[in-house]
């Protein structure tokens, strides 16, 4: 139980376009999905927690017009890297939480990542 | 400003041994933790989460949380080269189901 899955696992575009990725909870409904990004070797870093049905709330430095996020339904987000450049270039993780969940509401299960490369 | 605090190791040791990973947390509040193991290039999946003061055993691994001192660690018994990876701790920061993440110790089973 609890899989989360992430499409693509990997694109690589051109600078300029805009890329789709999409987060989706299988076997779950997720109250709350949470976007990250990890640079090689380093740290997750949370880019924006979104609750269905309602405006993503995004974290300090990271710019809402550039990083489109909609939590359509109970099992899917997606993100939208608009206008894509180079220093996108990153691994894009997202995680969900369980709604309901005995053991804890605020256990994230993790997505497989999507890998952007923009040249 | 709420912070997890891991050493980035690498932390080596034989196959066979135990493992200890260590984690401290600022915020006296928190209420729940988690590890996570992240192989290289690979997203975190989660081992452990533990809520309670105490040892709590799953297979090879024991999560032990003292809040008192606000540490949590993670021991792994009969290390496998498998288990060779990044492990990450996680602290519930007390926001709407958000958790704060350390920036990982790298564990390297030598065989």
């Amino acid at each position: 139980g609890a899989v989360v899955s992430q499409h693509p696992s990997r694109v690589i575009c051109k600078s300029g376009t805009s890329v789709k990725i999409e987060c989706r909870s299988l076997d779950f409904q997720a109250t709350t999905m949470f976007w990250y990004r990890q640079f090689p070797k380093k740290s997750l870093m949370l880019m924006a927690t979104s609750n269905e049905g309602s405006k993503a709330t995004y974290e300090q430095g990271v710019e809402k017009d550039k990083f489109l996020i909609n939590h359509a339904s109970l099992t899917l987000s997606t993100l939208t890297v608009t206008s894509a450049h180079p220093e996108d270039s990153s691994f894009y993780i997202c995680s969900a939480s369980i709604a309901g969940d005995i053991r804890g509401e605020d256990t994230q299960y993790f997505g497989p990542g999507t890998r952007l490369t923009v040249l | 400003q709420k912070e997890v605090e891991q050493n980035s190791g690498p932390l080596s040791v034989p196959e066979g041994a135990i493992a200890s990973l260590n984690c401290t947390y600022s915020d006296r509040v928190s209420q729940s933790f988690f590890w996570y193991r992240q192989y290289s290039g690979k997203s975190p999946e989660l081992i452990m989460s533990i809520y309670s003061n105490g040892d709590k055993e799953d297979g090879r691994f024991t999560a032990q949380l003292n809040k008192a001192s606000q540490y949590v660690s993670l021991l792994i018994r009969d290390s496998q080269p498998s288990d060779s990876a990044t492990y990450l701790c996680a602290v519930n920061s007390g926001g709407y189901q958000k958790v704060t993440f350390g920036t990982g110790t790298k564990l390297q089973v030598i065989p």
